[in-house]
């Protein structure tokens, strides 16, 4: 089916410990973007990408790096797990012209003990 | 600084009432708003949408209303049915810009009682 896919689903880190996350869409999307969900706080834009080879900062980058050199594939890696990056973490991508009806994926759950 | 508001955490109706569900924003800039409905264990989906240039816009059961002169918009689901139970989330953005970030509200779980 056609969309927004994450891997893996879960995932349990120890502190310290490094990761990354992968989203991939088949949708020939331009613009992508990561963010987290924790409990009251809604949907945080971490990073986000314009484009293959570009990335940018959103309203909570710190302790994440981005990269896009494909496409269709845009990961998310944690270099050092902290406890505080325990949350769901969903990716989405959008092109022009849809009226900003971001495809979400179906979201990672991260836990860091 | 939270620029958009959705200050009802949750919301219970009865089945075959009305849902009004809330958001306030206070950004300026933002000419753009949505709705995004999300089912526990999955990802949000995008609902409606609504212009500045629109003070309405209807699909089926869901309708959103804009208020530009009190920043305020608000989703109309009538009927409400079960199916409709999920959080609710608001979001916003200025399309003047050119990377379409959205920024969201918080939530509003609405649970609809057969």
């Amino acid at each position: 089916n056609a969309g927004v896919t994450q891997t893996p689903k879960f995932r349990v880190l120890k502190t310290g410990q490094s990761m990354t996350l992968l989203c991939a869409q088949d949708m020939n999307h331009e613009y992508m973007y990561w963010y987290r969900q924790d409990p009251g706080m809604g949907l945080r834009l971490i990073h986000y990408s314009v484009g293959e080879g570009t990335t940018a900062k959103g309203e909570v980058p710190d302790g994440y790096n981005v990269s896009r050199l494909k496409k269709q594939n845009f990961l998310l890696g944690l270099e050092s797990a902290a406890p505080s990056q325990t949350s769901v973490y969903f990716c989405a991508s959008t092109n022009t012209g849809v009226g900003y009806g971001y495809t979400f994926g179906s979201g990672t759950r991260l836990t860091v003990v | 600084d939270q620029q958009v508001k959705q200050n009802s955490p949750s919301l219970s109706v009865q089945e075959g009432r009305i849902s009004i569900l809330n958001c306030d924003y206070t950004n300026s800039m933002f000419d753009y708003f949505l709705w995004y409905k999300k089912y526990p264990a999955e990802g949000p989906t995008f609902l409606i949408s609504i212009s500045s240039i629109k003070d309405k816009n209807e699909d089926g059961r869901f309708t959103v209303f804009l208020n530009k002169s009190a920043k305020h918009l608000s989703l109309h689901i009538v009927p409400s049915q079960p199916g409709d139970s999920a959080v609710y989330f608001c979001a916003a953005t200025g399309r003047g810009g050119s990377n379409y970030k959205l920024t969201f509200g918080k939530g509003t779980l609405l649970t609809v009682n057969p």
